[in-house]
């Protein structure tokens, strides 16, 4: 089946660092696609998303950027502080139609350690 | 301030017993998903629900169920046919005319089997 994944389940940078966050996935009808972060014991927190027509989106130091062509997508956070320090999920929808409109797939996750 | 309380943090479930998870929102949202998180993996879609007295399946439906008599309220009972249900189950919802980013997140409940 089509599902979303990552190539990396850990990742330690040292603070101040720019950290890079890669996610591929297999489905052609993605049409959005949203990065979030976990911290422990809570519920996921959007960061930044991106449509399908576009290749790159800026955030308050963090990007993202999608590759239809080899269908991976990466969340680049600049200036890496302890505070970043989470587990980060891509999620992927297609285009809306009907009910099911808006329901998300979710990758495994990357887990990021800041070194201080 | 509004958002989704999800209640209890922490549950524990003895062998062939049903527990409901309660989830809870005050943000006038019309859908709400339950998810369940395992270690080291992504959230999967358990049920969903678009509108009051309405609900769909999602992708692990089986020993779970969901009622939504209220569009404020959206509980998730655990069932003694779900055979590994320890988990970190997460409610989330979205309101009207809100796309994919506009999903909010509970903060979780961890249930555990005794």
């Amino acid at each position: 089946g089509e599902s979303v994944g990552l190539h990396l389940p850990t990742l330690s940078v040292q603070e101040g660092d720019n950290s890079i966050i890669n996610c591929a996935y297999s489905n052609s009808a993605s049409d959005y696609f949203i990065w979030y972060k976990q911290e422990s014991g809570k519920g996921p927190q959007f960061i930044i998303d991106i449509r399908s027509n576009m290749d790159k989106r800026q955030g308050q130091r963090v990007t993202v950027l999608l590759n239809k062509t080899v269908k991976h997508l990466s969340l680049q956070i600049a200036a890496t502080q302890p505070g970043d320090s989470a587990v980060y999920f891509c999620a992927e929808t297609p285009a809306p139609s009907g009910a099911g409109s808006y329901q998300l797939t979710f990758g495994k996750g990357t887990k990021l350690s800041v070194i201080p | 301030d509004g958002g989704i309380t999800q209640s209890p943090k922490y549950l524990f479930r003895k062998e062939g017993q049903n527990v409901t998870l309660s989830c809870e929102q005050n943000l006038n949202h019309d859908a709400m998903y339950w998810y369940r998180q395992d270690p080291g993996q992504g959230l999967r879609l358990i049920y969903y629900s678009q509108i009051v007295n309405d609900f769909q399946k999602g992708d692990i439906a089986e020993g779970y169920s969901v009622s939504r008599e209220k569009k404020e309220s959206f509980p998730l009972t655990v069932t003694s046919a779900q055979k590994n249900p320890t988990a970190f189950y997460l409610c989330a919802s979205r309101g009207p005319g809100q796309g994919a980013s506009d999903y909010t997140f509970g903060s979780g409940t961890r249930l555990t089997v005794v």
